[in-house]
């Protein structure tokens, strides 16, 4: 069974960086793109980022540019995100997701989804 | 950045009554639209990907179609757990991938 556990969630002022982390089991972790995903309070759900198996490509929304750095650990089965330099509007619960298939246009299907890690940013 | 529409914002819907959600597309996705439904704190759930195939699991009561710009979920016969927000992903162009604005299905 996929399981996806975030962790690393709290409270931060503006300026501030904090570090998530999602540990996957129940599948071979590095065969698989990973993404974070999340959900603002009474808004709807934006991609942060993704990071493929195997080449380690990573991708972001442009909101993520520059302030955050996907990585993993594939000996760990270790999904993180190094989030700097945070706004008010980074407030959200942060998901981490496993696409559907280990291949092209499934790794962006998010099939698998944590349970989320909240990120509030308040002074 | 190919922008998703979803609507209605909300549908209100009795039990054993069907629904319909609608996404539209800012330009072609072919067939390569996601269905997602999400409830309070729970992990979210993969519903339909490529347009119209169910993901493990999924009842048949929840359908969908649709390729390009205008596609379809619908759910026949709403069933108590099927009270939730619905959203559409499109990953034919990416970066960025996108989220329509979803859909609040409730009770009426």
């Amino acid at each position: 069974e996929v399981n996806l556990l975030e962790s690393g969630g709290g409270l931060v002022q503006p300026g501030g960086s904090l570090r998530l982390s999602c540990v996957a089991s129940g599948f071979t972790f590095r065969n698989y793109a990973m993404s974070w995903v999340r959900q603002a309070p009474g808004k709807g759900l934006e991609w942060v980022s993704t990071m493929t198996g195997t080449s380690g490509s990573t991708y972001y929304a442009d909101s993520a540019k520059g302030r955050f750095s996907i990585s993993r650990d594939n000996f760990k089965n270790t999904l993180f995100l190094q989030m700097d330099s945070l706004r008010a509007e980074d407030t959200a619960v942060y998901y981490c997701a496993k696409g559907l298939e280990g291949y092209g246009s499934g790794g962006i299907i998010f099939g698998h989804w944590g349970h989320g890690t909240r990120l509030t940013v308040s002074a | 950045e190919i922008v998703m529409t979803q609507s209605p914002d909300t549908l209100s819907v009795s039990p054993g009554e069907g629904a319909t959600l609608s996404c539209r597309a800012s330009q072609s996705v072919s067939t390569s639209l996601a269905w997602y439904q999400v409830k309070p704190g729970q992990a979210p759930r993969l519903l339909i990907y490529a347009a119209s195939t169910r993901a493990l699991g999924v009842p048949a009561r929840i359908s969908a179609s649709g390729s390009g710009t205008d596609f379809t979920l619908t759910i026949s016969s709403l069933q108590s757990e099927d009270f939730a927000l619905y959203y559409c992903q499109q990953y034919s162009d990416w970066p960025p991938l996108t989220f329509g604005g979803g859909t609040k299905v409730e009770i009426k």
